[in-house]
């Protein structure tokens, strides 16, 4: 089974300062990976995806990650941050599953908080 | 247009009470979700459906109860309500893996906007 741990819960980063989230993950399987964000009080939406390809994923909002294989990690970051991104940020993995379907788990979040 | 849309966006209710939540989604997606927010935004899925049928059941109790009428809505009802019960409650939909453009959609979760669900 899969899983997902994002070693931070809470990030505090001055505005215009660069913010590195964590993640890591654990597989037996081939996996794809996502970021996800939510903003307070509304649904989760996607910031950016790994599927193949391109280890380097650029996202949203200047948003980009880098997978790493070896290390099992897909790192959020951003090289200045705006008060906007203040948010809660789910890092996700999909495994494949027989029969053509997909089972996502989450992580636990990290809520970013940018200090004016 | 809203792609995946839920209601009622708050509900406020009595322990014991049957109360549901829908939820439609105009994507045209073969599978749609239900998850579960915590009050420490744990996200965890209850249940999955593609195209009508029961895929994932995630040991929730048996007072949750979805049905979809349709491959578009998932509806979630809930007998008994308890205190615990409480949580923010999401719908989405992807398309089934290995269908779509995987280049475009990627199996990426479509999430609605929520439920928040008090139970006093």
């Amino acid at each position: 089974a899969q899983s997902v741990t994002q070693l931070d819960s809470q990030v505090p980063v001055f505005e215009e300062a660069p913010v590195e989230l964590r993640c890591n993950y654990s597989s037996s399987v081939s996996v794809y990976l996502f970021w996800y964000v939510q903003y307070p009080n509304q649904g989760l939406q996607l910031l950016l995806k790994y599927l193949s390809g391109s280890t380097l994923v650029k996202g949203i909002n200047g948003f980009e990650a880098e997978f790493n294989k070896s290390q099992t990690s897909f790192h959020l970051r951003k090289p200045s941050v705006h008060i906007s991104d203040t948010a809660e940020y789910f890092c996700a993995v999909s495994v494949p599953s027989g029969g053509g379907y997909q089972k996502v788990t989450f992580g636990t979040g990290t809520k970013l908080q940018v200090i004016p | 247009d809203t792609a995946v849309s839920q209601t009622p966006k708050y509900l406020v209710t009595q322990m014991g009470n049957d109360k549901s939540i829908k939820c439609e989604q105009n994507l045209g997606h073969d599978t749609m979700y239900w998850y579960k927010q915590d009050s420490k935004k744990f996200l965890k899925i209850m249940f999955s459906y593609n195209n009508k049928e029961l895929i994932i059941n995630e040991t929730v109790p048996n007072r949750f109860s979805p049905k979809s009428p349709d491959k578009a809505h998932l509806n979630l009802h809930i007998n008994s309500l308890e205190l615990g019960d409480s949580a923010v409650y999401f719908c989405a939909s992807s398309h089934r893996h290995g269908t779509g453009d995987l280049a475009s959609s990627g199996n990426t979760i479509y999430f609605g906007e929520g439920s928040w669900l008090t139970v006093v």
